[in-house]
């Protein structure tokens, strides 16, 4: 595989559940990030992870639990989350941050529905 | 804080037609400004970017003219094809790699 791939591709959860987005890059980057992609709004940066460790944290809710276990792996945990919480989430990854080229590889992204 | 302004969607086209998405830039500095692209049912990719003032990024037909004294940057083409119907995103960077987006402009060509 190439890229950076995103599971599930879909999600349908309720609100008391627990679940978890995965995504994993195989180009040797070693920054990763969340983002949210809704409807008629900018994209939003959720978090940002540069050699494993969390760099930003751009105020997003509790119920969402980031982890990056290693430079190519980044999980997004999902807990009692709401309705607007429906989105379609992002997961990029690229040089290290301080590296500026400005370009990040995306994937194709997780749609989450919350019931 | 940063922010990047762009025109609403849906634009529609015929193929061949002259197409203008608009953005502009609200930043401190000089930031680096690019075009992301989403097909659909992908992620979405680099387009073009320009690093100053007065330099125009290019590539696929596309072109974007970073104008610093009226901040912005918008995306052209000479003649569109039914293949770039996606998603256009304008961006900014002030340093390194996080990106402020804009809504994104949905573009639909037909023939």
């Amino acid at each position: 595989e190439t890229g950076v791939t995103q599971t599930p591709r879909h999600l349908v959860m309720g609100m008391t559940n627990k679940k978890s987005l995965k995504c994993e890059q195989h180009l040797g980057h070693n920054a990763m990030y969340w983002y949210k992609q809704s409807a008629k709004k900018p994209l939003e940066l959720m978090f940002v992870y540069s050699l494993e460790e969390r760099v930003e944290n751009n105020s997003v809710p509790s119920r969402f639990s980031p982890e990056c276990p290693n430079s190519s792996h980044l999980f997004l945990h999902l807990h009692t989350l709401q309705p607007e919480d429906s989105a379609l989430y992002l997961c990029a990854s690229s040089q290290a941050t301080g590296v500026s080229t400005g370009e990040l590889f995306f994937g194709e992204g997780s749609r989450l529905t919350v019931l | 804080g940063n922010s990047v302004t762009q025109m609403e969607g849906p634009v529609t086209l015929s193929e061949e037609a002259f197409l203008t998405i608009n953005c502009t830039y609200t930043a401190t500095g000089y930031p680096s400004l690019f075009w992301y692209v989403q097909y659909p049912g992908e992620g979405l990719q680099l387009l073009l970017k320009a690093t100053k003032a007065d330099d125009k990024g290019s590539n696929k037909g596309f072109e974007a003219t970073y104008r610093k004294e009226t901040t912005s940057f918008h995306l052209e083409k000479g003649s569109v094809q039914v293949s770039d119907s996606a998603v256009y995103f304008c961006a900014l960077s002030p340093f390194g790699n996080k990106l402020t987006f804009g809504t994104g402009t949905q573009l639909k060509v037909e023939l």
